[in-house]
């Protein structure tokens, strides 16, 4: 059960878009459309905000996407806002019925 | 509304053993999976284990198989994680999560800390 590889971090400036990838294996991300991406703010608890590779939950900005290819998921967020300045996580189904999550990547609003 | 509440940590020695409790309400409680994710300090997530929504079926991530056990009382709206044989590398804080099918997590508790320590 390796984690799903995540970058350490990624920035960007208000206004613009920055995607975020999450790379695993044909036994978790490549083999499931069960990828889900999580945003946490200091001291609070993760919150879903894309779920089965690309639907966002009820109440989640449009400016988050998800998508996928081969065995790398990706998450795009556009119009960077202040708010969005949090740690990202993606996780994934896998081929023995577990979840995996990434190491995590923290987004910086320049 | 949807809430989960989790309770029952703690610190406890090395070696020891420490019951997690997770009531949930705002929901149809057997409609749903639930899982636990752990995140020791600092650290990212980790998934620890989930249950099926009949409590049939458990799942275990290898660090914690053997150890752990999850359970639930669908009677009581309640989940369960059973530790044992706990060590510093189970130092964490503890969320209980509502899953859906296609395995995300769509509501978290704030979590309830463990710590291992002597």
């Amino acid at each position: 059960q390796s984690a799903l590889t995540q970058p350490a971090s990624v920035s960007g400036s208000p206004g613009q878009s920055i995607t975020i990838s999450c790379t695993g294996t044909s036994s978790d991300v490549g083999g499931y459309n069960s990828v889900s991406w999580y945003q946490q703010h200091p001291g609070k608890a993760p919150k879903l905000m894309i779920y089965e590779v690309n639907n966002r939950p009820s109440g989640v900005s449009n400016r988050f996407s998800g998508s996928k290819s081969g065995n790398t998921a990706s998450l795009t967020i556009s119009g960077l806002q202040a708010e969005d300045e949090a740690d990202y996580y993606c996780s994934s189904y896998t081929s023995s019925s577990t979840r995996v999550f990434g190491g995590g990547t923290k987004v910086t609003v320049l | 509304e949807v809430q989960l509440l989790e309770s029952g940590g703690g610190l406890v020695q090395p070696g020891g053993s420490l019951r997690l409790s997770c009531a949930a309400s705002g929901f149809t409680f057997t409609n749903y999976a639930l899982t636990w994710v752990r995140q020791p300090p600092g650290k990212g997530l980790e998934w620890v284990s989930s249950i099926t929504r009949d409590g049939d079926n458990t799942y275990y991530a290898d660090s914690v198989r053997g150890r752990f056990t999850i359970s639930r009382d669908n009677s009581k709206n309640t989940v369960f994680l059973q530790m044992s044989s706990l060590g510093a590398e189970d130092t964490a804080l503890y969320y209980c999560a509502r899953t859906l099918r296609g395995s995300a997590s769509d509501y978290w508790g704030q979590g309830t800390l463990v710590t291992v320590s002597s």
